[in-house]
């Protein structure tokens, strides 16, 4: 069965960088593109960022380009996302997602627990 | 694309029907293949999302056939067609069209 599972959350001071991870199994990784979305504490879902599936596109929600960078490493059924200068406004929760477009599916058809990150001094 | 749900909450009696509404700022359909880049999303506390509609009408495997998704181009609705207890949830809407990808706010559903 399809899984997801991130890691690498945590408690960081700001303007200090942290990098997520999230290990895929259960389908054909380097065949789909994969997101990352964030949801701060009691509020709504935000798009963060994408990775096509073989990495030669990457695209990035308004609020993180320039901080974040999305990758993923195919061999190990991998997808990261490097944060750096991060500020209270990036504590969310961050979850890893398949794109069900790229396969027979739509939208964000599988995704992870997610792992809390949370900036704060 | 700016995605704006109504309600933002709602409560409805159990066995009674519910509907959400979505409104994109502007189409979500591509013409080339004439689908609709609209997905239908159900939050539980402490759980990820979760779709139930995909394509603005395309149910995901597995999701109970009360749960209907309608519109096209800016105008969609989610209908839950005899309310459950386990459909205590908040609703996301979301385009995939275009990036950034966007969600609507949310709507809370709840038992009357």
């Amino acid at each position: 069965q399809v899984q997801l599972v991130e890691s690498g959350g945590g408690v960081v001071q700001p303007g200090r960088s942290l990098r997520l991870s999230c290990v895929a199994s259960g389908f054909s990784f380097s065949s789909y593109g994969m997101h990352w979305v964030r949801q701060a504490p009691g509020k709504g879902l935000e798009w963060v960022a994408i990775i096509y599936h073989d990495g030669s596109v990457k695209y990035y929600g308004d609020s993180v380009r320039g901080r974040f960078t999305i990758s993923r490493d195919n061999s190990e059924n991998a997808l990261y996302l490097q944060m750096n200068s991060l500020s209270g406004e990036d504590t969310a929760v961050y979850y890893c997602a398949r794109d069900g477009a790229s396969g027979s599916g739509g939208g964000f058809d599988y995704w992870g627990q997610g792992t809390l990150v949370t900036v704060s001094s | 694309i700016v995605m704006t749900q109504s309600p933002d909450s709602l409560a409805v009696s159990l066995g009674e029907r519910a509907t959400i509404n979505c409104k994109s700022s502007q189409s979500v359909l591509y013409s080339s293949n004439n689908k609709n880049y609209f997905a239908w999303y159900q939050q539980k506390p402490g759980q990820p999302p979760k779709v139930l509609i995909y394509w603005a009408s395309t149910r995901e495997s597995g999701v109970p056939d009360r749960f209907t998704g309608s519109g096209s181009g800016t105008d969609f609705t989610l209908t839950i067609s005899s309310l459950q207890a386990e459909d205590v949830a908040v609703y996301y809407c979301q385009q995939y069209y275009g990036t950034p990808y966007t969600f609507g706010q949310g709507t809370k559903l709840e038992i009357k």
